[in-house]
């Protein structure tokens, strides 16, 4: 079964406007971080933001938040006012922490989003 | 500044010879990780490290594997190239400082192409 799901293969939004990557999850582990990264065409992976499972409130960095419904699996990136730059590929990961699972310390990718923005 | 880097970058090799790909971090990280890209599959793991003389299998790990001689090195070897391995690869680290609050550091990619 899919750990992380990205139901969005592709996304198009215009320059200055708002768009929200989706992100769903699947873990039995109470403890367990979720991740966002950026991968620009040059290749690279860069990080952006991170929320707790125990986290009580949405993570945000700079025009980066993280839209956390945990009821409902889902850690949404919402990326506000897009800029050209932010044209890439994003990819949300998730890390459990039961050793005994085997997977822990490990990230465990969705497919990626790919985000174009318009001018 | 502390980094992680792979080397090659590009590589280009024949259907069943040996090929090793690099990783080093500067980074004092415990854990070490080696993931391959596809189109339309994320990032898979291949193998794993959390120390040295520990590894691991991934997801993927058919084909491939690894040794950890000493903090810094994570060495990945394709035993006998199959075009299935065409691929970018992925080498990252992270902190074995909390279970799981810590990013990984991923290094720049290694596009291998197997003909």
């Amino acid at each position: 079964a899919q750990k992380i799901t990205q139901t969005q293969p592709g996304m198009f939004v215009q320059e200055k406007e708002a768009v929200t990557l989706d992100c769903t999850y699947d873990t039995s582990d109470p403890s367990y971080g979720l991740f966002w990264y950026k991968q620009p065409s040059s290749g690279e992976m860069i990080f952006l933001i991170y929320q707790g499972s125990y986290d009580q409130q949405n993570a945000t960095e700079g025009r980066y938040s993280l839209n956390f419904q945990k009821a409902r699996k889902s850690a949404n990136l919402v990326i506000s006012a897009s800029q050209l730059g932010d044209s890439a590929m994003y990819f949300c990961a998730m890390r459990e922490a039961t050793i005994s699972s085997g997977s822990a310390r490990q990230l465990t990718f969705g497919s990626g989003t790919q985000l174009t923005v318009l001018p | 500044d502390a980094e992680i880097t792979q080397s090659p970058r590009h590589k280009i090799t024949e259907t069943g010879r040996q090929v090793t790909l690099a990783c080093h971090q500067t980074w004092n990280h415990n854990n070490m990780f080696w993931y391959r890209q596809d189109l339309g599959h994320g990032l898979r793991l291949i193998h794993y490290s959390y120390g040295v003389q520990d590894t691991n299998k991934g997801e993927v790990s058919d084909g491939y594997s690894v040794s950890r001689s000493n903090t810094e090195d994570l060495p990945l070897t394709l035993e006998s190239a199959a075009s299935s391995q065409t691929s970018v690869y992925f080498c990252a680290s992270s902190e074995f400082r909390t279970a799981v609050g810590t990013e990984a550091f991923f290094g720049q990619g290694t596009r291998l192409t197997v003909v």
